[in-house]
């Protein structure tokens, strides 16, 4: 199975929005609403930020959204701030009944 | 809270068979609707799905790893395990085992803190 396509990196100034994209096919991200997205800090396991393509689990910011259009889902982060740099990796079943991630995206705050 | 904790060996030989379990607290392996998996992620680079296992013993795997893999699960210590056979320096990463819901679809929701193995000799 072929990993999702992410943009290597974006960036941003605090208070502004991004978008990271992840594309796949409709053998995965197309072809199902699971699609889910993570942060994940330097030396930390990644963190739930995003399930089911826009649902934000307890306790994640709702400057957090996500969305899907055919084979493309993306993630947008409002409002940016400094601790909302990491890297982030987005994940989609797929109809063999596993599960492909993106290669990840560095976000920078500027 | 649901807390996951990977425990094994951090040094594997080339060739070896890596073995990891993962303890399970706060919540039951035995839930229906649950899958337990495993993800690694080699040093400097990204997330790689590893595969999945229930509590009835139903497995999925990565098409890439499927020859090389074993999953368990000990409903009786709520624990799971994996066995990685004939590793390789290309094996070594962080493991991290974790809980998807929507009997598997789901991504991977709750994550152990993740555990360090190193393949060498």
């Amino acid at each position: 199975q072929s990993a999702l396509t992410q943009p290597a990196s974006v960036s941003g100034s605090p208070g502004q929005s991004i978008t990271i994209s992840c594309t796949g096919t409709s053998s995965d991200v197309g072809g199902y609403n699971y699609v889910s997205w993570y942060q994940q800090h330097p030396g930390k396991a990644p963190k739930l930020m995003i399930s089911d393509v826009s649902t934000r689990p307890s306790g994640v910011s709702n400057r957090f959204s996500g969305s899907k259009s055919g084979n493309t889902a993306s993630l947008t982060i409002s409002g940016l701030q400094a601790e909302d740099e990491a890297d982030y990796y987005c994940s989609s079943y797929t109809t063999t009944t596993t599960v492909v991630f993106g290669g990840g995206t560095k976000l920078t705050v500027l | 809270q649901l807390q996951l904790q990977e425990s094994g060996p951090g040094l594997v030989k080339p060739s070896e068979t890596l073995s990891l379990t993962c303890t399970v607290s706060g919540g039951s392996i035995s839930s229906s609707s649950y899958y337990w998996g495993w993800i690694r992620q080699p040093p400097g680079k990204g997330l790689e799905w590893i595969g999945n296992v229930h509590y009835s013993g139903s497995t999925s795997y990565n098409p890439s790893l499927k020859s090389r893999v074993t999953m368990s699960v000990d409903t009786s210590k709520n624990q799971f395990s994996l066995k990685l056979s004939s590793v390789t320096a290309a094996d070594t990463a962080v493991y991290y085992c974790a809980r998807s819901g929507g009997y598997g679809a789901a991504g991977p929701g709750d994550w152990g803190q993740g555990t360090l193995v190193t393949v060498s000799s």
